[in-house]
């Protein structure tokens, strides 16, 4: 079993939608979670970055992270064409520095 | 403020082959890390490390991979007699202060085996 899931998709939605971005993990060790966005043939852009539970919101964008059931979100509001990307999850633990485990990534289109 | 340099950004090798990737680190950030991305697979930790040490290595092949951050230079990520398995994007990371969110990546290097 994967440490942490993630649906690869792809996930088609029109512009104006509200996205729905979501990872299962197994770990309960993991205290810190983040979101990237890579666009094709570029490197993964930190988008979020949340310690332990709760949320965190950022302009269009917001981050869920619910430790008891093991389950983080990203929301992204009034999607827009250059929001289209491959959008991953990463997950840190204390005892493991700052190495990072990664979801699969979920791609996303929005269409115009 | 250059961001983190990688190259080559595509580089080509025959079986039996060595590929060096090279990373230049963000001006001020002293910890690299390097991960591997296979198609269709999200990005595997390979080695973390600082100037002249390896702190974590974990995710490496025993065999026919190795890295090095010198004191001067770029960090190396070497790869022995390569295979067609090693055919992946190698990216590379860096962060000031070793903490988990303050990573910028590279633009990787797609490395091709054939």
């Amino acid at each position: 079993q994967k440490e942490v899931e993630q649906d690869p998709g792809p996930l088609s939605v029109p512009e104006g939608a509200i996205v729905s971005l979501n990872c299962t993990y197994s770990n309960s060790a993991f205290q810190y979670f983040m979101w990237y966005r890579q666009y094709s043939r570029k490197g993964p852009e930190l988008l979020m970055y949340t310690y332990s539970s709760g949320n965190k919101e950022d302009g269009r964008f917001t981050a869920q992270v619910d430790k008891s059931s093991k389950y983080i979100s990203l929301f992204i509001r009034d999607s827009q064409p250059s929001d289209s990307a491959t959008y991953l999850c990463a997950m840190s633990a204390l005892y493991s520095g700052s190495r990072l485990t990664f979801g699969e990534g979920t791609q996303l289109t929005v269409n115009p | 403020n250059a961001g983190v340099m990688q190259n080559p950004r595509h580089l080509v090798r025959r079986r039996g082959q060595e590929a060096r990737l090279r990373c230049s680190p963000m001006k001020g950030h002293s910890h690299v890390y390097w991960y591997r991305q296979l198609p269709e697979e999200g990005l595997k930790f390979m080695v973390y490390l600082q100037k002249e040490n390896i702190i974590d290595e974990s995710g490496m092949p025993k065999e026919r991979f190795s890295a090095e951050f010198p004191k001067e230079g770029p960090s190396i990520l070497r790869i022995q007699q390569v295979v067609r398995g090693d055919s992946a994007a190698y990216f590379c990371a860096s962060s000031p202060m070793g903490e988990p969110g303050g990573y910028t990546f590279g633009s990787g290097t797609r490395l091709t085996v054939v």
